[in-house]
């Protein structure tokens, strides 16, 4: 089957770790993205990236960094320099650059500082 | 970036309908209006989406007013995994970002 898989589904950070959230998809998708979710509330974007060794910041980019050398995966590591860094992280994919519309989800990432 | 209201939570009986409401009064003749659900700890699903005209697909109908100011997203017969959170999202083709704001969280009850 098609999709987007994230592991791990919980992660626990020690305080000044780095920590990497991956995300791999199959569906041939072009973009690819990273949203953060507190509790009670919406997704925030935080970096995107439309093709292959190409990616732009979003709204909360600080203390994030990412990577897409491969089509198929765009891993998000959670640096020392987030302070805050508890939420659930949620990836997604569109067919086409550009057209951000239609999203395919992963089934998240619950990150933890310990 | 909020282009819509939504109420923040609604119930509806299992087998009924459930009629979402969506405001979104300065949309813009390019936007679209989408529909994604979140159920608790998974990644949000798209539903359906539209412009100006009524859409309907295996999952749920969507009503745009003629002035499209507002929509109403239908779920024809309620199930209990409907439980979810709602989100109605105004997006123009070619924008970086799906704002996805708090959403309507409906409750399904027996």
């Amino acid at each position: 089957d098609g999709g987007i898989t994230q592991s791990p589904k919980y992660l626990f950070r020690k305080e000044g770790q780095n920590v990497t959230l991956s995300c791999e998809q199959n569906l041939n998708h072009d973009a690819m993205y990273w949203y953060r979710q507190d509790p009670g509330q919406g997704l925030r974007l935080i970096y995107y990236s439309q093709i292959v060794n190409d990616f732009q910041k979003g709204d909360i980019a600080e203390g994030y960094s990412v990577s897409r050398e491969k089509k198929e995966s765009f891993p998000l590591t959670v640096t020392s320099a987030q302070k805050n860094p508890t939420a659930f992280y949620l990836c997604a994919s569109s067919i086409e650059k550009g057209q951000h519309e239609k999203l395919f989800f992963g089934s998240g990432t619950q990150l933890s500082v310990l | 970036d909020a282009k819509t209201t939504q109420p923040t939570s609604m119930d509806c009986a299992e087998g009924r309908a459930a009629n979402l409401p969506c405001n979104h009064s300065t949309i813009s003749g390019n936007e679209y209006v989408y529909w994604y659900r979140q159920i608790h700890s998974q990644g949000p699903q798209y539903i359906i989406h539209g412009l100006k005209n009524n859409e309907t697909n295996e999952m749920a109908s969507l009503i745009i007013t003629e002035d499209r100011k507002s929509s109403t997203l239908i779920l024809p017969h309620a199930t209990l995994r409907d439980t979810a959170v709602y989100y109605c999202i105004v997006y123009q083709t070619g924008a970086n970002n799906l704002f996805f704001g708090t959403g309507t969280r409906l409750t399904v009850i027996p």
